[in-house]
């Protein structure tokens, strides 16, 4: 049981690069969640799914995109990256919204030169 | 703003010792306050999840309590043992929103 599965682990762009992080649960989980984890600051959503097709802003989604086609996948897309996107990337997932835990994957480690 | 403030930042202990992590929050209205431990390079890990009706949940050596009153929060770590060294994170949630409050973590570094 692989859990959550993040690709690729690490990753260095050039700036207006564009680049699509893959996630991958195999929990059959309803919501999934992109998080980025910056030094001395707590994890920030940016956007999340609550189902199949659907998805939704979180705190910070400028400058992001995602998708969703399957219950299993949840895309987290970069069009043209900036220096300021240099973070590490987490997605998580969970049955249900409320009081049940988060499942994280390990991250993908991004860096924007 | 809703704002979850965690201390200390940083804890060294010995092996076998026991510490007391603190969180306080002003999320409102409440909904759950989780603990979650991250290792160094991993994603977090769920410890406990309390809801407002809890003021105690327990984990094996870990044991988180809550006082909604006063929107504390407390994780005691009983024995510590070396693979306890890691950032200790905690997350309020508000009622109805789907965007989670973190905290920046404590970190923990436990010495033989």
């Amino acid at each position: 049981n692989a859990g959550v599965t993040q690709t690729p682990k690490f990753r260095v762009l050039k700036t207006g690069q564009s680049m699509t992080l893959l996630c991958a649960q195999d929990m059959n989980h309803e919501y999934m969640y992109w998080y980025r984890q910056d030094p001395g600051m707590g994890l920030r959503l940016i956007h999340y799914s609550v189902g199949e097709g659907t998805t939704a802003k979180g705190e910070v989604p400028d400058g992001y995109n995602v998708s969703r086609l399957k219950k299993q996948n949840f895309l987290l897309g970069l069009e043209s990256a900036a220096p300021s996107q240099t973070s590490v990337y987490f997605c998580a997932s969970s049955y249900l919204q409320g009081n049940q835990p988060q499942h994280f994957g390990d991250g993908t480690r991004l860096s924007i030169l | 703003k809703n704002q979850v403030e965690q201390s200390p930042q940083s804890l060294i202990i010995l092996e076998g010792k026991n510490c007391t992590l603190q969180c306080n929050y002003t999320v409102s209205p409440f909904s759950n306050l989780r603990w979650y431990k991250q290792d160094t390079g991993r994603g977090p890990v769920s410890l406990t999840i309390m809801t407002f009706s809890e003021n105690t949940k327990s984990n094996g050596r870990y044991t988180a309590t809550l006082d909604a009153d006063t929107k504390q929060s407390s994780l005691h770590i009983t024995a510590s043992q070396l693979s306890d060294s890691a950032s200790y994170i905690c997350v309020v949630s508000g009622r109805g929103s789907y965007i989670p409050t973190f905290g920046r973590g404590t970190s923990l570094i436990v010495h033989p």
